[in-house]
Order: C-alpha cells, then sequence, then structure tokens
C-alpha cells in the first residue's frame, strides 16, 4: 500500500534562506512522486514531478527535489526563500501504471519572514 | 500549462437545498476527473474518480447519493451535493487528467469551490 508523510506541519524561513520540506513515503510499486503548491483558496499547482527518469528534479519557480530510493525520500529544497512562496506544499505519490491512485500527505505550511 | 476551471468558487445555501459545482478542462479533453474534499488545515481527501460516459467511482465513506457526480462529456464533471446540511461545508476540489498523458499522470487541478451551508 502507499502512504506519504510529511514530516513537518509547518515550515518557517526567513526571506533569502534555503528551504527544505521532507516528505517520506513508502510504495510497493515503482512510485510516480509529485510536490503540489496551494496557495490560500486556490487549487493545487504542480511544481514538479518525478516518474523514473532523473532522480534530481527541477521544478518551477527555482524548486527542486531529490528521489532517494534508499531513504524512501522526495523532499523538496529551494535555495532561496521568496515571499511569494509563503503557501501550502503537498508531495503526492502514485502506483506506477495506476494514476488513478493518488496519495496526498498531510501538507507543509511554509511561512516566509522578511 | 492546461487549465482547469471549477465554478462557482464560493456559494452559501440553505440547508436542505442542493448545490451544483461544475469542473471544465478548457484546453484539453478529460477523460477522467476527479473530486476531493478539504477539510480546514487538512490534505485533500478523494471523494470519488468519474469517467466520461460511465458511473463514478466513489471512495468508501462517501454517500454516492449525497454526492452526485455526473461526467457526460470530455470537458465537463459536475458534483451535487443534495440536501446540503452544514456538515456538508467544506472546500471543495476537482481535478482532471489529460487524454493521452497517462504515462505521466500529470492532474491538472480546479481552483476549488468552498460551500457555506447555513
Amino acid at each position: 500500500a502507499q502512504s506519504v508523510t510529511q514530516l513537518d506541519s509547518h515550515v518557517s524561513v526567513s526571506e533569502g534562506t534555503p528551504v527544505l520540506l521532507r516528505c517520506n513515503y513508502s510504495s510497493s510499486y515503482s512510485p510516480s512522486l509529485f510536490w503540489y503548491v496551494q496557495h490560500p483558496n486556490k487549487g493545487l499547482q504542480l511544481l514538479l514531478k518525478y516518474t523514473s527518469a532523473a532522480t534530481l528534479v527541477k521544478g518551477i519557480n527555482g524548486f527542486e527535489a531529490e528521489f532517494k530510493k534508499s531513504e524512501t525520500s522526495f523532499h523538496l529544497t529551494k535555495p532561496s526563500a521568496h515571499m511569494s512562496d509563503a503557501a501550502e506544499y503537498f508531495c503526492v505519490v502514485s502506483e506506477e501504471g495506476n494514476f488513478n491512485k493518488f496519495y496526498f500527505g498531510s501538507g507543509t505550511k511554509l511561512n516566509v519572514k522578511p | 500549462g492546461a487549465v482547469v476551471s471549477q465554478h462557482p468558487s464560493w456559494v452559501i445555501c440553505k440547508s436542505g437545498t442542493s448545490v451544483k459545482i461544475e469542473c471544465r478542462s478548457l484546453d484539453f479533453q478529460a477523460t477522467t476527473m476527479f473530486w476531493y474534499r478539504q477539510f480546514p488545515k487538512q490534505s485533500l481527501m478523494l471523494m470519488a474518480t468519474s469517467n466520461e460516459g460511465s458511473k463514478a467511482t466513489y471512495e468508501q465513506g462517501v454517500e454516492k447519493d449525497k454526492f452526485l457526480i455526473n461526467h457526460a462529456s470530455l470537458t465537463l464533471s459536475t458534483l451535487t451535493v443534495t440536501s446540503a446540511h452544514p456538515e456538508d461545508s467544506s472546500f471543495y476540489i476537482c481535478s482532471a487528467r489529460a487524454s493521452g498523458r497517462t504515462v505521466t499522470g500529470e492532474l491538472f487541478f480546479g481552483e476549488g469551490s468552498r460551500l457555506t451551508v447555513l
């Protein structure tokens, strides 16, 4: 069975400092992994995705994530936070070949201080 | 990227009435759409999967007669909350998977609809 654990419900960083949002998954199959961002009262926007290609994935707005099979992790990073990055971030896993099943993490709220 | 539009963004209704929420894929065809419910400060909970031209598949614990889903065309799915009660108040989000994009499994999300039942 698939599951996703986002280790931090809230992360607070200062503008210009690095961002690290942690995600661990469990999967019986080769997973596909996604990071989505949600601004208040909005839908979800895809930041990046891993689908068994390169383990280091680059996404939009300077975000990237590294798939580490040995650690079952897919942490999201950004070298320098911007005020506009303040939002809720969701790590999502789906089974290889079964994209009708998406499993959402509980979300991490990122706060960026000026 | 592809655009998914949800309407209405906000709706307030009286208890006992029914509310319809529309989800449209604007620039692509979506054979599969998903409906989620999101409680405050919580993650998304999948309610049902709708496939164009067939009955929706509901997740365990979701009342089929309460939440009617129709996916009559490749660009439109609707969620009707029947006989709404205050406990149905929530943020409802739809997503769509474009036809032919099954390899990457990319989902596109609507902006969400906030339902408040008085």
